[in-house]
């Protein structure tokens, strides 16, 4: 069974940092794309970035360029968001997700809450 | 960039009653659309891949079509358990970006 279990959501002020984590199971991690998906409270999905299989490709949505960084460890079957220079617009529940073929999101954790306030 | 307009935001359906939400991109997007639901509280399911492919163990009442720019989802008879929110995604490769639609909430009426 897949399974992708975020963590390290929290409180942080604006400007501040924050990593999140996914840890994953059940599938060759190795061999997908990966993505992270965010959706602020009451509104829809945004993608945010997506990193190829073996770390050599990554993309990213307009808005966070610069500031956030998405990477992997497959040897501990992980993904990372390093989130830096945080925004109150970055107040969202994060997703961790498997993307086949680098766009069909076939598989999302449960996701984890960042919110970016003084 | 490719922009994706979804619509209607939201509708209202008998139970029984057959369901269309379109998904319009900005430009020429072949097949690259995928349909998700997402139920309050929880994350997004993957319904439809490649605009017409039905995952596998999602129920045949639900269905895609469409290419190029024009795209529909249909559910053919609407249960109570349908009750959600749906979002069209496109996928464009120059560059390798993912764009939601902004969502269709469907209730019961």
């Amino acid at each position: 069974e897949v399974q992708l279990v975020e963590s390290g959501g929290g409180l942080v002020q604006p400007g501040g940092s924050l990593r999140l984590s996914c840890a994953a199971s059940g599938f060759t991690f190795s061999s997908y794309w990966m993505s992270w998906v965010r959706q602020a409270p009451g509104k829809g999905l945004e993608w945010v970035a997506n990193i190829k299989q073996d770390g050599s490709e990554k993309y990213y949505v307009d808005s966070v360029k610069g500031r956030f960084t998405i990477s992997r460890d497959n040897a501990k079957n992980s993904l990372y968001l390093q989130m830096n220079s945080l925004r109150a617009e970055d107040t969202a529940v994060y997703y961790c997700a498997r993307a086949s073929y680098g766009y069909r999101i076939d598989y999302w954790g449960q996701g984890t809450l960042v919110t970016v306030s003084s | 960039d490719i922009q994706m307009t979804q619509s209607p935001s939201s509708l209202s359906a008998s139970v029984g009653d057959r369901v269309t939400i379109t998904c319009q991109a900005s430009q020429d997007i072949s097949n690259y659309l995928n349909w998700y639901q997402q139920k309050p509280g929880k994350a997004p399911k993957l319904l439809i891949y490649d605009a017409s492919n039905l995952e596998t163990g999602v129920p045949s009442r639900f269905s895609g079509s469409g290419s190029g720019t024009d795209f529909t989802f249909t559910i053919s008879s609407l249960q109570p358990e349908d009750i959600a929110t749906y979002y069209c995604q496109q996928y464009d490769n120059l560059p390798p970006v993912l764009t939601f639609g902004g969502g269709t909430k469907v209730e019961i009426k």
